[in-house]
C-alpha cells in the first residue's frame, strides 16, 4: 500500500458536464500518473506529473487536463464529459528508487 | 514510445508451470524489464523486474536473453488464484513512462 486514495470511486454523470477525479498520496512521491482502462484496450496513459506544476501528456490525453498544485494531489479533469470517456481510471505513483508503480483502487466513471 | 507484444490469453491447469513471453520493440538500453499482475476490479501490482539474465523472487522468475528483445515470466505451479492479467510494460527504472498495452489474460483451470 503506497498510501494512494482515489475519489470518487464511482461516478455517474451526463454528457457535457465537467468531472474531476482526485488522486491523493501520502508518501511524497514525485511522479504521479493517470491511466484509463477499457475492455479491448488494456491500460493507457492519459497524463503524468513529475513534480508540482510539472505535467506531460500520455498516449490518450485528448479531452483531459490535469493539475498538480501540491505534491500529494494530482487532479484529472474532463472539461466536458463524453460517453467515450466512460472507463475505469487508475492513479499511480512511482517509487523513486525501484521505478515500481503503485496503483490506486480505481475510479469507475460512467458518462450517460 | 516503445511497444511490447504478448499473447492475448493463455489457459493452464492448476499445478502446471506457466511461461508468458513478451517481445520488446526498441527497448532502451537503460530500461529495466518489469512485469505486473492485475486481478479484476483492482489496479495492477508489481511482480518482478530485471535487466538481464535471470531474476527470481518468491512469486515468479524472469528470464531475459542477452539481446533483451524479449522476456519470459515464469509462474511455477499455478493455482486458481493466479488467474489474472499479466503485463510487461515498457520502461521501468530507466524510464518515467510505462506503457502497459493489453496484457495476457491467464486463466487457470481446476
Amino acid at each position: 500500500d503506497a498510501g494512494i486514495t482515489q475519489s470518487p470511486r464511482h461516478k455517474v454523470t451526463e454528457t457535457g458536464t465537467p468531472v474531476t477525479l482526485r488522486c491523493h498520496q501520502t508518501e511524497n512521491h514525485r511522479y504521479m500518473y493517470w491511466y484509463r482502462q477499457d475492455p479491448g484496450h488494456g491500460l493507457r496513459l492519459i497524463h503524468y506529473s513529475y513534480g508540482v506544476k510539472d505535467t506531460d501528456k500520455g498516449e490518450v490525453s485528448d479531452g483531459y487536463s490535469v493539475s498538480r498544485s501540491k505534491t500529494e494531489d494530482f487532479l484529472l479533469t474532463l472539461e466536458s464529459a463524453t460517453s467515450s470517456q466512460t472507463s475505469v481510471y487508475f492513479c499511480a505513483v512511482r517509487d523513486r528508487d525501484t521505478g515500481e508503480l503503485f496503483f490506486g483502487e480505481g475510479s469507475r466513471l460512467t458518462v450517460l | 514510445l516503445a511497444k511490447t507484444t504478448q499473447p492475448i490469453s493463455m489457459d493452464s491447469y492448476e499445478g502446471q508451470e506457466v511461461n508468458i513471453t513478451c517481445s520488446h520493440n526498441n527497448i532502451a538500453t537503460n530500461d529495466y524489464i518489469t512485469w505486473y499482475q492485475q486481478f479484476p476490479s483492482q489496479g495492477p501490482r508489481f511482480i518482478i523486474q530485471g535487466y538481464k539474465t535471470k531474476v527470481t523472487n518468491e512469486v515468479a522468475s524472469l528470464f531475459i536473453p542477452a539481446d533483451r528483445k524479449s522476456s519470459t515470466l515464469s509462474l511455477p505451479r499455478v493455482s486458481l488464484s493466479d488467474t489474472a492479467v499479466y503485463y510487461c510494460p515498457t520502461g521501468g527504472a530507466g524510464s518515467y513512462q510505462l506503457t502497459f498495452g493489453k496484457g495476457t489474460k491467464l486463466s487457470v483451470i481446476p
